[in-house]
């Protein structure tokens, strides 16, 4: 899925440290997403992007901010990273809203963040 | 608020057994539905989805899903599974018109040779 690149795909981190993952899509979709994935708990809506300059909070956007400023790209910050922020991220991109008949949302193959 | 629930968290079947992974939703209007794989490592693909129409929902490798929408379900289903079906299976729901989706928690697939 080479639509969708996440970097880095591993990280460790100190708790309290700062960092960003970077999430680029090449298919000019509109709709950006940013996941967490934790055991027992499925896929979480962190923040998500309709366009480019909007940004939105999901189910779980404590402790994150994200920024969209180019339409290809979706950045989410940890700004004092927490044990509590060890996951699997995913991004996504899809052209339609999640409900629209068309619409297919492509995921990134994951980063690994692990807080100590 | 949209939630999504997988009652089945690890199922392990041996192989050319048949498979149904429930999912039930709970929303009162128009919904779309998928399911999505993710396989040891990698990331998640879409399987199939349900928008309109015929309920009996095929997807690719051979999995299928019927939207009973009395019952506000979206079960999985395949006849036959391969050891290559060991997977981490979830489903997902979008009411039309929202703009994200909502997924259940997952159910882990093992399939033994």
């Amino acid at each position: 899925n080479a639509g969708v690149t996440q970097t880095p795909k591993f990280r460790v981190l100190k708790t309290g440290q700062s960092m960003t993952l970077l999430c680029a899509q090449d298919m000019n979709h509109e709709y950006m997403y940013w996941y967490r994935q934790d055991p027992g708990m499925g896929l979480r809506l962190i923040h998500y992007s309709v366009g480019e300059g909007t940004t939105a909070k999901g189910e779980v956007p404590d402790g994150y901010n994200v920024s969209r400023l180019k339409k290809q790209n979706f950045l989410l910050g940890l700004e004092s990273a927490a044990p509590s922020q060890t996951s699997v991220y995913f991004c996504a991109s899809s052209t339609h809203p999640g409900g629209h008949s068309g619409n297919t949302i492509y995921f990134g193959e994951g980063s690994w963040l692990t807080v100590v | 608020a949209q939630s999504v629930s997988q009652h089945n968290h690890h199922v392990i079947l041996s192989e050319a057994a048949s498979l149904e992974l429930g999912c039930n939703y709970s929303y009162g209007g128009t919904v779309n539905l998928f399911w999505y794989v993710q396989y040891p490592g990698q990331h998640l693909q879409l399987l199939l989805k349900y928008f309109s129409g015929d309920p009996l929902v095929k997807g690719i490798k051979g999995f299928e899903a019927e939207f009973i929408k009395s019952k506000f379900s979206f079960n999985l289903r395949k006849p036959s599974v391969q050891w290559s079906d060991t997977a981490e299976y979830f489903c997902a729901v979008c009411s039309t018109g929202f703009q994200k989706l909502v997924f259940g928690t997952g159910t882990r697939l093992l399939v033994s040779p």
